[in-house]
């Protein structure tokens, strides 16, 4: 059975860098999936950040391209999230998901981020 | 991008059935038959209830149906329950420039 895990600050400063890791146990990364972070907003909708596939090929959603990038760790079997000059509109539950093909399962739990000083 | 277009929210008694509506163009939601379903309840996180327009993951209820016509995705969701209630999210692939959208999410209550 496929577990992730997101672990990472829940509090991080306006105008620094939100960084997340997604532990996978059940399965390698190194297997032919991509892997996804998704954000949401407190109250709000789901939005999706990006995703690392098992080669390390990235893809991004333009609405965050120029603060974001995501990595992986096969030697820990896990990817991480770094999410750049964040203000308080980044204050989120954030999400890490296997992306199969471009849909999500499992999804971790989820960890909240709050963006204030 | 543009999000998914859903109902902010719809109700229905226990037994009915209802659907959610799912609204994108001829460039995601028209283009390609990737759209998914999520069910959240509040405080957990998204589990997935249907992929690849109309596919059930094992162990979901076959009271889930999904299907599509034109640029607009829908949910079914037959003998209704309680604990059917939550919210429900679409999302779907929108080519490599918007890669994945999702929808703003549909409450469901049952009353």
């Amino acid at each position: 059975q496929v577990h992730l895990q997101e672990s990472g600050p829940g509090l991080v400063k306006p105008s620094g860098t939100l960084s997340l890791t997604c532990a996978v146990s059940g399965t390698s990364i190194s297997n032919s999936n991509w892997w996804s972070w998704v954000r949401q907003p407190p109250g709000k909708g789901l939005e999706w950040i990006g995703q690392i596939y098992h080669t390390g090929s990235a893809n991004y959603n333009p609405s965050f391209k120029s603060r974001v990038s995501i990595s992986m760790d096969k030697s820990k079997n896990q990817f991480s999230l770094n999410l750049r000059s964040v203000t308080a509109a980044d204050t989120a539950v954030y999400y890490c998901a296997r992306d199969p093909a471009n849909w999500f399962d499992p999804w971790g739990q989820g960890t909240l981020v709050s963006v204030s000083s | 991008q543009s999000a998914l277009t859903q109902p902010a929210s719809v109700s229905g008694s226990p037994g009915n059935s209802i659907t959610i509506s799912c609204t994108g163009t001829s460039a995601d939601v028209g283009r390609y038959n990737l759209v998914s379903w999520y069910q959240q309840h509040p405080g957990k996180a998204p589990r997935l209830i249907i992929y690849e327009g109309s596919r059930r993951p094992s162990g979901v209820s076959s009271r889930f149906s999904a299907s599509k016509s034109g640029n607009t995705a829908s949910l079914t969701i037959s003998e209704l329950q309680a604990d059917d209630e939550a919210e429900y999210f679409c999302c779907t692939y929108g080519g490599t420039t918007v890669n994945t959208i999702f929808g703003g999410g549909t409450k469901l209550t049952v009353l």
